[in-house]
């Protein structure tokens, strides 16, 4: 059975802080890993990964995968109220498996 | 472009009632999906269609049928509700299933 997991379920930090979110993944045909930001509503795209290594960036947040150790980060740097959301990542394996999401809050 | 639309936005069922949720994307995407997200969980994918003309069971089939009616639209149907189906609906579209996928705004779907 594919399994991706997440980590941590939950997270608090304040502005300015830099925060790192983990997913770990056990699935079969691994073919592309995605993450998304949802707040409060239908969760949007932020990064897809194929390739181990290669660092993705969009402004102050980053990712990076791990297809040896089965697994990616993604990176906040200088967190802004703004940021605060539930961050998944997802799995393409034929066909998306999630995970469970981590709520990042950020208090000003 | 209105990207994926999903409706109703709000629906509450008898246990027992059948419904339809309606997807349609204006994308030109190969590929659509359900999901369902309880609270304080992710995504989980009941159906999916890689292509126009096939559909295929996800993590949670069981209670929902599918019809791929076209390219652009997806529909998903509650044949005898169950308050276990009480969740937010999500139908998502995308180029090829290992591409990025873009959400419509969701079902909110209460069984009584």
């Amino acid at each position: 059975e594919d399994k991706v997991v997440q980590s941590p379920l939950s997270l608090v930090v304040h502005e300015g802080d830099t925060v790192t979110l983990n997913c770990s993944y056990e699935v079969t045909n691994f073919r592309s890993l995605l993450w998304y930001k949802q707040e409060k509503k239908a969760p949007t795209f932020l990064f897809m990964l194929t390739s181990s290594g290669i660092e993705k960036k969009s402004g102050r947040l980053s990712s990076i995968l791990d297809k040896k150790e089965l697994f990616s980060i993604l990176n906040i740097t200088a967190t802004q109220t703004g940021d605060s959301a539930v961050y998944l990542c997802a799995v393409d394996c034929g066909k998306s498996t999630f995970g469970d999401g981590t709520t990042l809050t950020v208090k000003p | 472009n209105a990207g994926v639309t999903q409706t109703p936005k709000f629906q509450v069922l008898k246990t027992g009632q059948s419904m339809t949720l309606q997807c349609a994307q204006d994308m030109n995407h190969n590929s659509m999906y359900w999901y369902r997200q309880d609270p304080g969980m992710g995504l989980r994918l009941i159906y999916y269609s890689a292509s126009e003309g096939t559909t295929d069971k996800g993590e949670v089939p069981n209670g929902y049928n599918v019809s791929r009616l076209n390219k652009r639209e997806f529909s998903l149907r509650l044949e005898s509700a169950a308050p276990s189906q009480t969740s937010v609906y999500f139908c998502a579209s995308s180029a090829l299933t290992d591409y990025e996928q873009y959400f419509g705004p969701g079902t909110r779907l209460t069984v009584t």
